[in-house]
């Protein structure tokens, strides 16, 4: 069975401050694709980063970076310098490799608050 | 271009009338996925179209749900006499995915900005 899970409920930082979110999947497929999405208060949610499990290559793109560990089964996204906008949930999410497989398992989200 | 669209935004349902529920994929795109959102939880599968074809329905959790896509683009979700427990958000996303091509691959799914259903 596929399943995510995000650990935190709740995130509480001051801007300027870097805050990592927690994701561990678990999956029996060996392709595989990971997600994470941000939903802000109105609601719609927003792509912002996908891997494939055949490329564990960590990358940064702007304040955004995630660290992929296959050995761990983790995902971990990190926003740099928060800023206030950032404030909103945040899901990671797991899906298959083609067809009807692409449906995508969610966590239960991480509530990111930046506060001024 | 224009985004994935859904109407209405809001509904507000008595107990046991029908709703239907619109979605407006990105044009072109031939995957089409509904999810359910309860309060306070993340999405959760509902049912997959490719192009006019329903290829996956596992996630309904009932007979009174019932979705289609009948020239493979406009989708609408059903559900008949509706319950307090349908009260959620319900999302709706496409991705490009072409078939038949021979390396399988997973698009990116973009979402619309759902439809809140309240059953009273």
């Amino acid at each position: 069975a596929q399943k995510v899970t995000q650990a935190q409920t709740e995130i509480s930082v001051v801007e300027k401050e870097d805050v990592t979110l927690d994701c561990v999947y678990e999956t029996r497929d060996t392709t595989y694709y990971l997600f994470w999405y941000k939903q802000p208060p109105s609601g719609e949610l927003v792509f912002l980063i996908r891997r494939n499990s055949f490329d564990e290559q960590n990358e940064i793109s702007g304040r955004y970076s995630w660290n992929f560990q296959k050995s761990t089964s983790s995902f971990n996204f990190t926003i740099t310098a928060s800023q206030v906008v950032d404030s909103a949930v945040y899901f990671c999410a797991l899906s298959g490799y083609g067809g009807a497989t692409n449906k995508l398992i969610f966590g239960t989200g991480t509530l990111l608050a930046v506060q001024p | 271009g224009a985004g994935v669209s859904q109407s209405p935004r809001y509904k507000v349902a008595k107990r046991g009338q029908d709703v239907a529920l619109r979605c407006d994929p990105i044009s072109g795109h031939v995957s089409l996925f509904w999810y359910q959102q309860a309060l306070g939880q993340g999405p959760e599968f509902l049912t997959y179209f490719q192009n006019e074809a329903q290829l996956d329905k596992s996630g309904l959790p009932s007979d009174r749900f019932f979705a289609e896509r009948p020239e493979g683009s406009v989708s609408t979700l059903k559900i008949q006499r509706t319950q307090q427990e349908d009260s959620a958000v319900y999302l709706c996303a496409s991705s490009l995915e072409t078939p038949g091509l021979a390396r399988r691959s997973t698009d990116t799914q973009y979402f619309g900005p759902g439809t809140r259903l309240t059953v009273l």
